[in-house]
């Protein structure tokens, strides 16, 4: 069955630090994916999208990764702030649909 | 530019009663999508609709419809209202659509907070 996971419902890391954050998917031939913050009670927020022929992508102080042959993502904030601290949420097009992860909540500790 | 406009913001309602929640996109995007957000089954593709024509459908009962205006609003309807249909229920615009040739970027609303009691 299809399936999207992301490593962890939640993570905690220390200021300063890098957050990693994995997406997994399952029995999906996604042609891009979408990473999305989403704060309590608010509409999530587009990041970064990746397309399936790339193999990383850079914005600021983010990075995503693509690996086809793993069927993963992987996204990481460098140099992290209490104010990363959000739920963030992976999601795959294919086809005509669009489907979202479960969701990781980040939280960065002073 | 004003964002995407979901009214209204929250909202009780009683078991077997409907709702209709309205959704206004981003202005010259054409397609709107709406998905219900719980705690138990995250975020759900509820349906999309492009240029007044739904162009995909979630894994929702018939109870759950909506239409898209010829402005590209839109409004969701739920009908004979169950309590598990309490949620968030989120609307989102973008230019084209989420279709694999278009990866665009899709911008959510606010959304509404729906109880059902």
């Amino acid at each position: 069955s299809q399936k999207i996971e992301q490593n962890s419902e939640a993570l905690n890391i220390q200021e300063g630090k890098t957050a990693t954050l994995t997406c997994n998917y399952t029995n999906y031939s996604p042609a891009y994916l979408q990473w999305y913050r989403q704060d309590p009670g608010r509409g999530p927020v587009f990041l970064l999208l990746i397309r399936e022929n790339e193999k990383e992508k850079r914005k600021e102080r983010l990075k995503v990764t693509f690996d086809t042959t793993l069927k993963q993502s992987l996204f990481h904030i460098t140099a992290s702030q209490p104010a990363d601290s959000a739920t963030y949420l992976c999601a795959l097009g294919y086809g005509q649909n669009f489907v979202f992860g479960p969701g990781t909540r980040l939280s960065v500790l002073p | 530019k004003a964002g995407v406009t979901q009214t209204p913001r929250y909202l009780i309602k009683t078991r077997g009663q409907q709702v209709t929640l309205s959704c206004s996109p981003i202005s010259g995007h054409r397609s709107v999508s709406w998905y219900q957000q719980t705690p138990g089954q995250g975020l759900q593709f509820l349906f999309e609709y492009f240029s007044e024509t739904q162009r995909n459908k979630g894994n929702f009962p018939g109870r759950f419809s909506g239409r898209q205006f010829s402005n590209s609003r839109s409004e969701m309807n739920v009908s004979t209202l169950e309590l598990g249909d309490s949620a968030l229920y989120l609307c989102a615009s973008s230019l084209g659509g989420t279709g694999t040739l278009s990866g665009n970027t899709i911008y959510f609303g606010e959304g509404s907070w729906l109880t059902v009691v």
